[in-house]
């Protein structure tokens, strides 16, 4: 099946503690990003990634990091987590560019206390 | 940059009746505008686009318009049943930040009431 896997779901951590948020896509996609979803704002984009060893900043990518070393996976690192980044993260690729269809997982809610 | 504004952030319908939700954007160079469906726990889901080279484009019981002109698009969902009922989201690809991205606007609550 067709898919953008994140992991994990849900998380709770504290300010500080390093954690990593894993997407992988089985699609061949060259386009992958990375989006937060809080009320009221939509989707704001934190990180793309055109290619392999190809990623930008996004809106939003004030305390995060990413890497794409393989083509099936973005993931998404916060180094020092903060409350501020408490929100619902998806990942998301498509074939070629952000105007293809994107595909999105099914969300990580991460909290930080 | 690019600016979505979104309206209305709520919607409740009886099922049956029609639904439509308008955006507008702020960049008369924005050429891509596509509409995602969320619902409860997943992720968003494109239902349907329209590229600036036409006014309307339809697919069974979903439309979306689009004025280039007046810079607004709207989603319109005919014989709406329960099953509609999620989070819709409009999207509009522009220039803003020194890059050219998917900007979002803040998302309509459907609810369809059997």
């Amino acid at each position: 099946e067709a898919q953008v896997t994140q992991n994990p779901r849900y998380l709770i951590t504290v300010t500080g503690k390093k954690l990593t948020v894993t997407c992988s896509q089985n699609m061949n996609h060259e386009y992958m990003s990375w989006y937060r979803q809080d009320p009221g704002l939509g989707l704001r984009q934190i990180y793309y990634s055109m290619n392999v060893e190809v990623t930008d900043k996004g809106d939003v990518p004030e305390g995060y990091k990413v890497s794409r070393k393989e083509k099936r996976n973005f993931p998404l690192i916060l180094e020092s987590p903060s409350p501020n980044q408490t929100s619902l993260y998806f990942c998301a690729s498509s074939p070629l560019s952000i105007t293809d269809t994107q595909y999105f997982g099914p969300g990580t809610r991460l909290t930080v206390l | 940059g690019e600016n979505v504004e979104q309206h209305p952030s709520t919607l409740s319908v009886q099922e049956g009746d029609s639904a439509v939700i308008k955006c507008t954007y702020s960049d008369s160079a924005s050429n891509y505008f596509p509409w995602y469906k969320q619902e409860l726990g997943k992720g968003p889901q494109l239902i349907i686009d329209i590229r600036s080279n036409v006014g309307e484009k339809k697919d069974q019981r979903i439309a979306v318009t689009l004025n280039k002109t007046a810079k607004h698009f709207s989603l319109h969902i005919t014989e709406t049943q329960p099953e509609d009922s999620a989070v819709y989201f409009c999207a509009a690809w522009g220039f803003s930040g020194g890059y050219n991205k998917l900007i979002f606007g803040a998302g309509t609550r459907l609810a369809v009431h059997p």
